[in-house]
């Protein structure tokens, strides 16, 4: 069984400050996905990173694979109330199935 | 809205009951999957299927049922409830082109078993 390791599990913040979520395994994935999960709510795609050592940008949100495709981090910058929620990577094995981490739940105070 | 539809949102049940989760999607995905999702465990594997007529188990079966009798539904049967099932459930279904994926989930199913 793969298992992603996520840290921290619990993040609170002040509006506008940076953070960085990580996402750890001794496995490694062929591909790699962040979401976002609200309330009540299932999780929703953020991104997908395939290559080792790949980079994305989504608008303030930095997301890398690490080099040997065991690893990611999700960077914050000037964080805002509205990037509340609880953030989950998923990697992807041999098998089409995901293996999710335990999430980080982050809250961003006004 | 295109996207998948679970049903129902909420649910109560008594140990032993049995019950179906739906769970449809109109995308034409061929793959579908059922996860529950537990404080602190993230989301873990239930059964999937990769195309009508075909399914698979996946992390945590035990006590859980599936078919896939048309691509666009995935029910979840309970055979005989137990307090540990009480648990949010997620049907995703995913499309594959060219080595790219995409999960799209449902809004969930919040189960209490009593």
């Amino acid at each position: 069984t793969q298992l992603l390791e996520q840290s921290p599990q619990f993040l609170s913040i002040q509006e506008g400050e940076n953070l960085t979520v990580y996402c750890n395994s001794s496995s490694v994935f062929s591909s790699l996905q962040w979401y976002r999960q609200e309330p009540g709510e299932g999780p929703v795609l953020l991104v997908t990173v395939v290559t080792g050592g790949e980079v994305k940008k989504l608008k303030r949100l930095t997301f890398q694979f690490g080099d040997a495709r065991k690893d990611s981090s999700l960077h914050i910058t000037a964080a805002q109330p509205g990037d509340t929620g609880l953030y989950l990577c998923a990697g992807r094995g041999s098998a089409r199935q995901l293996t999710f981490g335990s999430g980080t739940q982050l809250t961003v105070l006004p | 809205n295109a996207g998948v539809t679970q049903t129902p949102k909420f649910q109560v049940l008594k140990t032993g009951q049995s019950m179906t989760l739906q769970c449809a999607q109109d995308m034409n995905h061929e793959y579908m999957s059922w996860y529950r999702q537990d404080p602190g465990m993230g989301l873990r594997l239930i059964h999937y299927s990769v195309g009508a007529g075909i399914t698979d188990q996946g992390e945590v079966p035990n006590g859980y049922n599936v078919s896939r009798s048309t691509t666009e539904d995935f029910p979840l049967r309970l055979l005989s409830a137990a307090p540990s099932q009480t648990s949010v459930y997620f049907c995703a279904s995913s499309y594959s082109h060219r080595g790219n994926y995409g999960y799209t989930f449902g809004s969930g199913t919040r189960l209490t078993v009593v």
